[in-house]
């Protein structure tokens, strides 16, 4: 199975500020035949389902804000949130859905406000 | 808009069953993956298995094999998790989650755009 690590497991960023997020993972998620990173990037808040933000390491999903953003390829990925908001406080999730089941994820990134 | 609706939380005794229910409403059923994802209370996201109506059987993920069950009702566009021999480690918060792309758009998979509210499943004696 493919194993997606993240780092760090949390961090504390001040409103406004840029907030980084890596995700390595155990196997390359590129598909050479259409040249696309099978990873995707999710927002979850207490009492609530995961939400896609980015898929194909850096297509925003319909409705997410631009500060969101993806970036990465083959097994090196990073989200980045340009300008912190309150409403950003969450755990944040990469997910692999390369090739074949079973799809993995990271072990989640805990973003707080300082 | 497609929504996923999930049955209500349960509880269960060690050794039991449970199944729970995710039914869609709003758009196409047959031909879009449905996974199963669960949370055990304070940890991560844990993928279960999942199914295609229209193409059957569910793929299911190694720690599962044998335990549980995935399986889908074109007729109520319901999808159904049944997880058996229940242990208190099975205690946590259940998904359903569909994938933004169906068979007749790409054959590859692709994200969870759609997600149930979960069904929290308590297992206790």
């Amino acid at each position: 199975d493919i194993v997606l690590t993240q780092s760090p497991d949390s961090l504390a960023v001040s409103l406004g500020e840029r907030a980084t997020i890596d995700c390595k993972s155990s196997h390359s998620v590129l598909y050479s035949s259409n040249n696309k990173n099978y990873l995707a990037w999710y927002q979850q808040k207490p009492g609530q389902p995961p939400k896609l933000l980015i898929y194909w390491a850096s297509t925003r999903e319909s409705g997410v804000p631009d500060r969101f953003s993806g970036s990465g390829s083959g097994t090196d990925f990073t989200l980045t949130i340009s300008s912190l908001q309150a409403e950003d406080v969450a755990v944040y999730y990469c997910q692999q859905y390369y090739d074949s089941p079973p799809w993995t994820f990271g072990q989640g990134t805990k973003v707080e406000i300082k | 808009q497609v929504q996923l609706v999930q049955s209500g939380a349960e509880v269960r005794k060690p050794g039991s069953s449970v199944k729970v229910s995710c039914k869609a409403s709003g758009g196409t059923f047959s031909s879009y993956s449905i996974s199963w994802v669960r949370q055990a209370p304070g940890q991560g996201l844990e993928w279960m298995g999942g199914i295609i109506p229209m193409l059957g059987p569910a793929n299911y993920a190694q720690k599962f094999q044998g335990r549980v069950s995935i399986t889908a009702d074109e007729s109520t566009t319901t999808a159904y998790m049944e997880l058996r021999s229940l242990r208190s480690e099975d205690t946590a918060v259940y998904f359903c989650a569909r994938e933004r792309t169906g068979l007749y758009e790409t054959h590859h998979p692709s994200a969870f755009n759609i997600w149930g509210q979960g069904t929290l499943v308590t297992v206790s004696s």
